[in-house]
C-alpha cells in the first residue's frame, strides 16, 4: 500500500523565496496534518484538515505560512517570503478518523533549509 | 495547553537488556495514548496505542502501561537489540473528536551490542 507522500525530500534556497511543499495522503483517510520537527521544539503541529477543509491553524506560526487542500488527494504548505528561522524538517501525516483511536500515518518529510 | 515530558532525551543499554521509556503528561487526561517510532531521516511510525481504561498493551517485545492516576505511561522492549535504537515518541489526545496529538521530545534510544 502507497504511504504518504511528500515532495520534495529535500529543498535548499535563499532566503526570500517562495517554497511550496507538497503531500499526498493515504487514500480513503479524512484527516491531514502538517508538522514541523526541530530539535529545539521537536514535533510541532502546524495545521489539520478534515474532508479538506481547516480545523486548526493555530499551530501555523506567522501569516508568511498558508496551506490548502484543494482535493482529498493533495494539499500544499507554502511559506512566502522563507527565513532562516524556518529551516527544518516538514511533515504530513494522515489518518483515517480524527480522534486518537486511529493512527497517524506520517510521510518521510521535506527537509527544508533556507540560506 | 498539554504537556508532555519524556524521562530523558538519551537512553543506552546494552543488547538483551530491558529499555523503559517513561512519558508523563500534565494538564488533561487523555483517552489515548499513542508510543511511534522514529528512525534518522525518516517520519514517525505507530507502534502501540493504550486507551485511558486500559492498564497494559503487548505487542510481541513491546509492552506499554498506562497510569491515569500517576499520568504516566510506560513503554518497555525485552530482549533489546541494536535494531531498535531508534527515537521513540509519545502521544496523547484529549479525547476529543478534534483529531490533534500532542507529540513529546521523545527519547533517543541506543542498544549497544
Amino acid at each position: 500500500d502507497a504511504g504518504v507522500i511528500q515532495s520534495p525530500r529535500h529543498e535548499v534556497t535563499e532566503m526570500g523565496q517562495e517554497v511550496t511543499l507538497r503531500c499526498k495522503p493515504i487514500s480513503g483517510h479524512d484527516y491531514l496534518f502538517w508538522y514541523r520537527q526541530t530539535m529545539m521544539r521537536g514535533l510541532e503541529l502546524l495545521i489539520y484538515f478534515n474532508n479538506n477543509v481547516p480545523i486548526d491553524d493555530s499551530g501555523m506560526p506567522e501569516d508568511r505560512f498558508s496551506a490548502k487542500m484543494p482535493n482529498a488527494s493533495f494539499s500544499t504548505l507554502k511559506i512566502q517570503p522563507s527565513e532562516p528561522r524556518d529551516s527544518a524538517v516538514y511533515f504530513c501525516a494522515s489518518s483515517a478518523t480524527g480522534t486518537g483511536v486511529q493512527p497517524q500515518h506520517f510521510g518521510d518529510g521535506t527537509r527544508l533549509s533556507i540560506l | 495547553s498539554q504537556k508532555i515530558e519524556q524521562n530523558s532525551e538519551a537512553l543506552n543499554i546494552q543488547e538483551g537488556k530491558t529499555a523503559t521509556l517513561t512519558c508523563n503528561y500534565t494538564n488533561y487526561s487523555p483517552a489515548y495514548l499513542q508510543w511511534y517510532r522514529q528512525d534518522p531521516g525518516r517520519g514517525p511510525v505507530f507502534l502501540l496505542l493504550i486507551r485511558e481504561n486500559e492498564k497494559e498493551k503487548r505487542k510481541e517485545r513491546l509492552k506499554v502501561t498506562f497510569d491515569t492516576t500517576l499520568k504516566q505511561s510506560l513503554f518497555h522492549i525485552t530482549a533489546s537489540q541494536p535494531a531498535d535504537s531508534a527515537t521513540y515518541l509519545c502521544a496523547l489526545d484529549r479525547g476529543s473528536t478534534l483529531g490533534r496529538l500532542y507529540f513529546g521530545r521523545g527519547t533517543q534510544l541506543t542498544v549497544w551490542p
